[in-house]
């Protein structure tokens, strides 16, 4: 069973529509996370949510805006598309031990191709 | 703010060659460091996880070495493969602003290497 899954896997759509990125995981964890890969590679994270509540916003446009409907889930709602938008998308999940370490464990991504 | 870079950008070997790949970040408040691996069109593997209070990590032929304090790590290839052809991220992560481990991780632009046969 894949821990953490993203759907779709792949997205294409056109400049000014609304679409949502789905990511669920299995793994008991409590802390989600959406991170952007741009056209050169660069990996960078959006948001973060701990047991449903928002703890890391970094500075992306209030189009894009999570929700975290139960644990398990943190979807990824972006509305009027830009061409800008078009990248990999990646979930992730993590869970902190009772020695404080926290490592994440990423999704296979979500290519989104704005047209 | 934290950066991480990674040199090279770009790595071409012939199979059998022992690689050496760099990471450095700029704030040594972190704590801990990850390799990971990125095949094209997938996500991320993790391979090795070294914490801040360790000096490195190995996994068969990957030995991971970090330098906290001089804001360096090391990802030491032995015998490279073709198979091992893959773009290899270097991540730290920081603590929060309340001081937990629920902070972020900062990526370097990644490593592409490839291995001939």
């Amino acid at each position: 069973d894949t821990a953490v899954s993203q759907t779709p896997k792949y997205l294409v759509t056109q400049m000014g529509n609304d679409k949502s990125i789905k990511c669920e995981q299995n793994l008991g964890h409590d802390t989600m996370y959406w991170y952007k890969q741009d056209s050169k590679k660069f990996l960078k994270i959006m948001f973060s949510y701990n047991n449903k509540e928002l703890i890391i916003n970094e500075t992306v446009p209030n189009r894009f805006s999570p929700k975290s409907p139960d644990k398990a889930h943190l979807n990824l709602h972006i509305n009027s598309l830009e061409l800008g938008d078009s990248a990999v998308y990646f979930c992730a999940s993590s869970q902190v031990r009772g020695d404080g370490t926290n490592i994440q464990y990423f999704g296979a991504g979500t290519r989104l191709s704005v047209l | 703010k934290q950066e991480v870079t990674q040199i090279p950008a770009a790595l071409s070997v012939p199979e059998g060659e022992n690689l050496v790949l760099n990471c450095s970040f700029t704030d040594s408040a972190i704590y801990n460091l990850q390799w990971f691996r990125q095949d094209p069109g997938k996500g991320l593997t993790s391979l090795l996880l070294i914490q801040s209070s360790q000096r490195e990590q190995t996994s068969g032929r990957l030995n991971a070495s970090l330098d906290k304090s001089s804001g360096r790590s090391t990802l030491y290839i032995a015998a490279s493969q073709p198979g091992d052809s893959a773009t290899y991220l270097c991540a730290v992560a920081t603590y929060s602003d309340r001081g937990s481990t629920l902070g972020r991780l900062y990526f370097g632009r990644g490593t592409q290497l490839t291995v001939w046969p």
